[in-house]
């Protein structure tokens, strides 16, 4: 199966900030990855799709890079409803999950 | 407006077997790929299994770790998805939710219900 590493697993910021969150496969997946956004009590809700095209809905200060083996999200200007857990995800099968970047307040 | 609605959860024995449903609406459930996910306290989100729809074959793929313990099934007339896990575990102790699943167009899990807590113990 296809290992992924996601880091980091936490990161501190201020309201304004640029904000990246990489993911690594142990093998070539193109572009088939997922980023997804988790607050508390709620189930993650899909940001971006195919590694780069994002969610219907989604603000534009998201957005996903990479192919191959390496892919980043970054969000261009921290808002304060963007503090939360981030996690990127296979879109093949196993379709596993990355193990998370928890984003919180400075 | 697309729902998802998960059922059957609770407290459960070691070794017991639980049986979850997930009630769909708002969208064509016969066509959709639909996937099970779960998530401990304070983890990351562990795929379960995925059902095609039956015009993709009704095909079935498990994730490693349950493989041999679960069984993913459809019954489309009711527009409901079902997960049977047998010879549960303490670290089966998880929210479990059901998704869209449009990994047909390259897509992530669109729309999640709200989970049903399983708690072995």
């Amino acid at each position: 199966d296809i290992q992924v590493t996601q880091s980091p697993s936490s990161l501190s910021a201020s309201v304004g900030d640029r904000v990246t969150i990489t993911c690594r496969t142990s093998q070539t997946i193109i572009n088939y990855l997922n980023w997804y956004q988790q607050t508390s009590g709620k189930p993650p809700k899909l940001l971006i799709y195919a590694a780069s095209n994002l969610q219907v809905g989604v603000p534009s200060r998201f957005s996903g890079s990479g192919s191959g083996t390496d892919f980043t999200l970054t969000i261009s200007s921290l808002q304060p409803e963007d503090f939360a857990t981030y996690y990127c995800q296979l879109t093949y099968s196993p379709r596993t999950f990355g193990q998370g970047t928890k984003v919180e307040i400075k | 407006e697309v729902q998802l609605a998960e059922s059957g959860g609770g407290l459960v024995k070691p070794g017991e077997s639980v049986r979850l449903s997930c009630t769909a609406s708002g969208f064509n459930f016969n066509k959709a790929w639909m996937s099970w996910v779960r998530q401990a306290p304070g983890k990351a989100p562990e795929w379960i299994g995925r059902i095609k729809s039956e015009a993709h074959g009704g095909a079935i793929d498990y994730a490693a770790p349950v493989k041999g313990r679960v069984v993913i099934s459809r019954d489309d007339s009711q527009n409901s998805l079902f997960l049977q896990l047998d010879s549960l575990k303490t670290e089966d102790t998880a929210l479990y939710y059901c998704a869209t699943d449009e990994a047909a167009l390259a897509n992530g899990f669109v729309f999640w219900g709200q989970g049903t807590m399983v708690t072995v113990s």
